[in-house]
């Protein structure tokens, strides 16, 4: 099976534009979870969506969205670009089972200038 | 904000030897599990952890939980310069492992 894919892989914006992130989850997984990844913060949870619902969502502010389509791929948006957005942006994505392990992407480095 | 902390952050090893990382967390979990990072890129599962489980092997790793010290230690045994990677330790507090939280990481250097 063909893993986790993400793009783009590298990303520069600058402050105040938005950008979208796209996931594809391993085939057969319905459950995808964004990750935020930075030096002083480290890996923090942004959400997670199942059948197209968002079911978990952490501590971001509303800048950060997404939405999962019915093929189970999936998209991160964020609006109105900050400086301390700049990070490295990883999907997961898992089978339906409670112990099934998160299967991760290459991640999105993304750069706002 | 992380769950748990990892020591050391950062550790150096030759070839050959074993390298050992401990993560501590804060609140009841259901399972934890170790994952690897190489160089900015996505995580690679390496082995997780059942709260009822005391010990669990994996090839060259080996995984202890002591949930009365809620503390976790990830054994790599004889290391290779292929090992170099950062290693964290995520938690799972619901159980249904779809929302991971993660320790600070460890920065392992094996050099050959």
């Amino acid at each position: 099976k063909a893993g986790v894919t993400q793009t783009p892989r590298y990303l520069i914006k600058t402050r105040g534009q938005q950008v979208t992130l796209s996931c594809s989850p391993i085939s057969g997984h319905r459950s995808v979870s964004w990750y935020q990844q930075t030096p002083g913060q480290g890996l923090q949870f942004l959400f997670e969506y199942f059948s197209e619902t968002q079911r978990n969502k952490g501590n971001f502010p509303g800048r950060f969205s997404g939405r999962q389509f019915s093929n189970s791929r999936s998209e991160m948006n964020v609006s109105t670009l900050e400086l301390g957005d700049s990070a490295l942006y990883l999907c997961a994505s898992k089978q339906q089972g409670s112990t099934d392990t998160q299967y991760f992407g290459p991640g999105t480095r993304l750069t706002v200038l | 904000s992380q769950q748990g902390e990892e020591d050391p952050q950062a550790l150096s090893i030759q070839e050959g030897e074993n390298a050992t990382m401990n993560c501590s967390y804060k609140t009841s979990i259901n399972n934890l599990q170790w994952y690897r990072q190489n160089s900015g890129r996505g995580l690679v599962h390496l082995i997780l952890i059942r709260s009822n489980e005391r010990e669990k092997h994996s090839g060259r790793l080996r995984v202890t939980l002591d949930t009365s010290k809620k503390s976790s230690s990830l054994l790599i045994t004889a290391s290779r310069a292929a090992d170099t990677a950062s290693y964290f330790c995520a938690t799972d507090l619901s159980g249904s492992a779809r929302q991971l939280t993660f320790g600070s990481g460890t920065q392992l250097t094996v050099l050959p």
